[in-house]
């Protein structure tokens, strides 16, 4: 079992639709959660990240953290064409000591948002 | 500047060639990786760099060597690779640990639009 798993897709949605993604997890001890934006041809981008379990909202996205369950979403309000890519779940445990931050990565989900 | 910068873009190279990526980031972060990227697949770490001293090998094989020769520069040499080594790799720098301070605070990793490497 993958220690992160996310459906690949591809997703197709119309302009305008809500965009639920998701990742679950197995490790308990990850304690940041992340999501990545990764355009093709180019380097992720973060979008947003959560410490421990709860909400956080930023413009049209929302990314909610339940860590009973090890299930993390992200929800796109109001989908544009420009959101197609794709959409990477990371996490990671508390900050290393010894330096940096390791990342655990989903899979990723491809979105296309369709005019 | 929140830019991380990689160089070349694209690299072709056969199996017994050297050559080197370069990544370069002038944000004053104190850590810096290399990841490896396969199509459809998600960044697979390689190494992390903090305080330009090497903190983590993920069992990356010696074909690979990585070098940081001052806080801003990251460099990935490479020899002898196999073509399955033929990847998009990427490079991230974020704030060194303790620089935050604050439990909650995630020290954001900045990834650079990488090198498209095909190996021959």
């Amino acid at each position: 079992q993958k220690e992160v798993e996310q459906d690949p897709g591809p997703l197709s949605v119309p302009e305008g639709a809500i965009v639920s993604l998701n990742c679950t997890y197995s490790n308990s001890a990850f304690q940041y959660f992340m999501w990545y934006r990764q355009y093709s041809r180019k380097g992720p981008e973060l979008l947003m990240y959560t410490y421990s379990s709860g909400n956080k909202e930023d413009g049209r996205f929302t990314a909610q953290v339940d860590k009973s369950s090890k299930y993390i979403s992200l929800f796109i309000r109001d989908s544009q064409p420009s959101d197609s890519a794709t959409y990477l779940c990371a996490m990671t445990l508390s900050i290393l000591t010894g330096g940096g931050n390791k990342l655990t990565f989903g899979t990723g989900t491809q979105l296309k948002v369709e005019l | 500047d929140t830019e991380v910068t990689q160089t070349p873009k694209h690299l072709v190279m056969g199996m017994t060639n050297k050559k080197s990526l370069k990544c370069e980031q002038h944000m004053g972060h104190r850590a810096m990786y290399w990841y490896k990227q396969k199509a459809k697949k998600p960044p697979e770490l390689m190494f992390v760099y903090s305080y330009e001293k090497l903190s983590i090998n993920e069992s990356v094989p010696s074909r690979f060597s990585p070098e940081c020769p001052n806080s801003s520069l990251l460099n990935l040499h490479l020899h002898a690779l196999q073509p399955e080594d033929s990847a998009l790799y990427l490079c991230a720098s974020s704030q060194g640990p303790g620089t935050s301070g604050r439990v909650g605070t995630y020290n954001e990793q900045f990834f650079g639009p990488g090198t498209r490497l095909t190996v021959l």
